[in-house]
Parts: structure tokens; sequence; C-alpha cells
């Protein structure tokens, strides 16, 4: 049984262009959440999507994106990049009307916008 | 913004010995989680105690949960070298579907 799987694991960009990053949850999982980590941090929460809907919003601002498809895997959009972005991205899935079961992580994608 | 600190924020120990790591957090909860990460990496999960529980085992792990004070703390027993790695809390708040994580604590077991 495949757990979270994230892609690409590293990724560098340059400030201003714009980068996709993919999940795909964890097998009977519905619900996929993207976290961010800056080095040295504890994961921040950008959102959430269920039913390919945004179901939850951290306090990121609008260049944060996402998508789920019909086969509950997720993109997250992050448009004119700055070096601040910088950071590991976590995807978690879990399931749906389970709020007392643990989510599940990937393995991340480092990005480095330089 | 975080949900509340570790503590401590690093924590050096010798095979063998006990570890100890503090959690607090602000919110009503669901629950409370940790996890481990390696250098970086992903997060794995080690345990999950209800809003309504007070101490869970499992394996080397201890967790307690005191909801009165907000805090929690995460016992681990006879710690091997392997266990070397970045500890961090997580809450459920009660009405969000999100995890707000604490800073986290590094731990490292010389061998």
């Amino acid at each position: 049984d495949a757990g979270v799987t994230q892609s690409p694991t590293h990724l560098i960009k340059t400030r201003g262009q714009q980068v996709t990053l993919r999940c795909s949850p964890k097998s009977g999982h519905d619900t996929v959440s993207w976290y961010q980590q800056a080095l040295g941090q504890g994961p921040q929460f950008i959102f959430q999507y269920y039913e390919e809907e945004e179901r939850q919003r951290g306090n990121f601002p609008d260049r944060f994106s996402g998508h789920q498809f019909p086969n509950y895997s997720s993109e997250l959009n992050v448009n004119a990049l700055l070096l601040g972005d910088s950071a590991l991205y976590l995807c978690a899935s879990s399931l749906v009307g389970t709020p007392n079961t643990e989510a599940f992580f990937g393995q991340g994608t480092r990005l480095t916008v330089v | 913004s975080q949900q509340g600190e570790e503590d401590p924020q690093a924590l050096s120990i010798q095979e063998g010995e006990n570890a100890t790591m503090n959690c607090s957090y602000k919110t009503s909860i669901n629950n409370l989680q940790w996890y481990r990460q390696n250098s970086g990496r992903g997060l794995v999960h080690l345990i999950l105690i209800r809003s309504n529980e007070r101490e869970k085992h499992s394996g080397r792990l201890r967790v307690t949960l005191d909801t009165s004070k907000k805090s929690s703390s995460l016992l681990i027993t006879a710690s091997r070298a392997a266990d070397t790695a970045s500890y961090f809390c997580a809450t459920a708040d009660t009405g969000r579907r999100a995890l707000t994580f604490g800073s986290g604590t590094r731990l490292q077991v010389q061998p």
C-alpha cells in the first residue's frame, strides 16, 4: 500500500517564477492538506482540499493556490515566487469524517528560490 | 502562526536514558498528536491522544495530556541513537480541519 507520494523531491526556481508541486494521497484517503515548513520551524498549514474544493485556508497570500482532482490527488501552485518561499512543502492525507485519526505525510518537496 | 511551543528546543542525552519533551497549546482541541521528523524530511506519526484521554502508551513512548493546563508531554524511554530526530506536537483544534504544529524539539541521542 503506497503512502503519500510527492513530486518532485527537490526544485530550484528563480524569483518571480511559478511552481507546481504534486501530491498523491494514501490509498483510501480523500482529503489532502498542504503545509509549508521553513528551516528550523514547525510546519504551517496552507490549505486543505476535499471533494475538489478548498475547505480551509491558513494565513497565506493568494499567490498560493491549489487544486484537487477526481482521483483525490492534489497540486499546490505558487506564483510570483519570493526568496521567502524557500521551504519544505509537505502534503498530508486523511479521511474526512475521522477527526481523531492520524494524518499521513509525504516526504516533502524541497523548494529553493534563488 | 504556531499554536504553541515545545520545550526544550534542543535536548542531548546518552543512549539508554529517557527523554522528555513538553508541548503547550492555546485553544480547545479534539486531539493532540506527536510526530517525528528525520533530517528535514517527511513527518512520521508517533501517537495520537484524544482530548478526553489523560495518558497513552505505545511501545517506548508515553504521552500525557492535561487539558486544564493546555499541555502535553512525550516521554521516550530507553532512548537509542536511532531516536535522534526533531519531534513536533500538533493539535487538531475543535471545529478546524488543520493541524497546528509547535516549533519542535531537536533530540540528539549520543551512542
